[in-house]
């Protein structure tokens, strides 16, 4: 069966620090992965997607992530986090069907402090 | 474009009734997902509709229903609420539905069942 791990609940970083949010999947076939964001009040916004090519993606507002096959891995990065970032971050991993169906991770919360 | 909008933002009601939540997609968009949001559980996918119809369910009793009409919109209807049903319901709508496309999500609608 197809799952999103996402192993930190919530996380605390100082403005200005890098930030590494962590995901794992399980899925038989080659993944569709996608990282959302969700402020407070807000619906999920996009962050980054993956479907082939170069493991290592970019997205909007600094971030990028890294597909690992071998570790079924497809971690968050943002070498340097603001203010604004704080926020829970969703990974997802979207199995290839007719149609849409995602399977979201528990989402990890993020803290910034000055 | 006017982004993907629900009705209503907020709703109490009470164990055993039923309650009806509005979606609509963004213009041109043929695909409509739901899903539930609760805390530790994350996002979980109800069901998909493509050109009114269901295409995709997730695991959720039969108590959680939908539809969608021509113009796309869609609504989910829950029957006989238990107080497990208070979450925040999320729709995310794109263009006909697949692992490759951007989902759009609204900004969802919060049911508390009391």
């Amino acid at each position: 069966a197809q799952s999103v791990t996402q192993p930190d609940i919530h996380i605390t970083v100082s403005e200005g620090a890098s930030l590494e949010l962590r995901c794992n999947y399980s899925y038989g076939a080659t993944p569709y992965l996608f990282w959302y964001v969700q402020s407070p009040g807000q619906g999920l916004q996009l962050l980054l997607k993956y479907f082939s090519g170069d493991t290592l993606v970019q997205g909007i507002k600094g971030f990028e992530a890294e597909f690992k096959r071998s570790q079924s891995s497809f971690n968050l990065r943002k070498p340097s986090v603001h203010w604004s970032d704080a926020a829970e971050y969703f990974c997802a991993v979207g199995i290839l069907n007719t149609g849409n169906q995602f399977y979201f991770g528990t989402g990890t919360s993020l803290t910034v402090i000055p | 474009k006017a982004g993907v909008t629900q009705t209503p933002r907020y709703l109490i009601k009470t164990r055993g009734q039923q309650v009806t939540l509005s979606c609509s997609p963004i213009s041109g968009h043929r695909s409509v997902s739901w899903y539930q949001q609760t805390p530790g559980q994350g996002l979980q996918f109800l069901f998909e509709y493509f050109s009114e119809t269901q295409r995709n369910k997730g695991n959720f009793p039969g108590r959680f229903s939908g539809r969608q009409f021509s113009n796309s919109r869609s609504e989910m209807n829950v029957s006989t609420l238990e107080l497990g049903d208070s979450a925040l319901y999320l729709c995310a709508s794109s263009l006909v539905g697949g692992p490759t496309e951007t989902q759009y999500f609204g900004p969802g609608t919060r049911l508390l069942v009391l």
